[in-house]
């Protein structure tokens, strides 16, 4: 099957700081790409939808400016955390869907710890 | 707007058993899919089986199979012959088209364990 890589897997940082993470997918070519957000035993929460070469739509309550969202290329999208808090700590996952192909491929995640 | 729900947070069976996880969606389209997604202690989110709302025969993988009841809105899971591999939160959940942008909604989730 397809595989979605994330990069990093585990990231601290300090309050205030940003953080990039990386979502590629590796042998298809991901037209829309989505980043949920993880808290404890809790579900899958939709941050936002991107599209290869256009801007993300985010959910209701998420913060654009807070949350921003890249997909340049049809295999790589990034969600940068800026100053970040530490209420930001959580589990990232990315997932990318190839254009007419019925599956969503998910990440392995990325936990994020700010201190 | 589409909703999922699962009634059951969290699960006990012994291995080798049969457990079934409950999962109801509310909607008004005719045509959808529904998914059962496992997520073990790695947290990968794995696809374990779906069905097309089209389709009236219920979806099987393996160890796998669902009890798909379209007019009730009605999307279980059943384990047969749980092995201790099958501990993981167990996400149902729902999607209206495979077109672009349409999202994937997911219920709360269902805590299993497997107990050996």
């Amino acid at each position: 099957g397809a595989v979605v890589s994330q990069h990093p897997s585990w990231v601290i940082c300090k309050s205030g700081t940003s953080v990039k993470i990386e979502c590629r997918s590796l042998d298809f070519q991901a037209t829309t790409m989505f980043w949920y957000r993880q808290f404890p035993k809790q579900s899958l929460m939709l941050m936002a939808t991107s599209n290869e070469g256009s801007k993300a739509t985010y959910e209701q309550g998420v913060e654009k400016d807070k949350f921003l969202i890249n997909h340049a290329s049809l295999t790589l999208s990034t969600l940068t955390v800026t100053s970040a808090h530490p209420e930001d700590s959580s589990f990232y996952i990315c997932s990318a869907r190839a254009q007419n192909y019925n599956e969503q491929f998910f990440g392995p995640g990325t936990r994020l710890t700010v201190l | 707007a589409q909703t999922v729900t699962q009634s059951q947070p969290e699960m006990s069976v012994q291995e080798a058993e049969t457990v079934t996880l409950s999962c109801t969606y509310d909607t008004s389209e005719n045509n959808y899919y529904l998914f059962w997604y496992k997520q073990p202690p790695s947290r990968q989110m794995i696809l374990v089986i779906r069905q097309e709302a089209y389709k009236q025969q219920n979806a099987t993988e393996n160890r796998f199979s669902v009890n798909f009841q379209k007019a009730a809105k009605s999307f279980s899971l059943k384990i047969s012959d749980s092995q201790l591999g099958d501990t993981a939160m167990y996400f149902c959940a729902f999607m209206k088209h495979w077109v672009r942008d349409d999202k994937i909604i997911f219920g709360k989730g269902t805590r299993l364990h497997i107990l050996p």
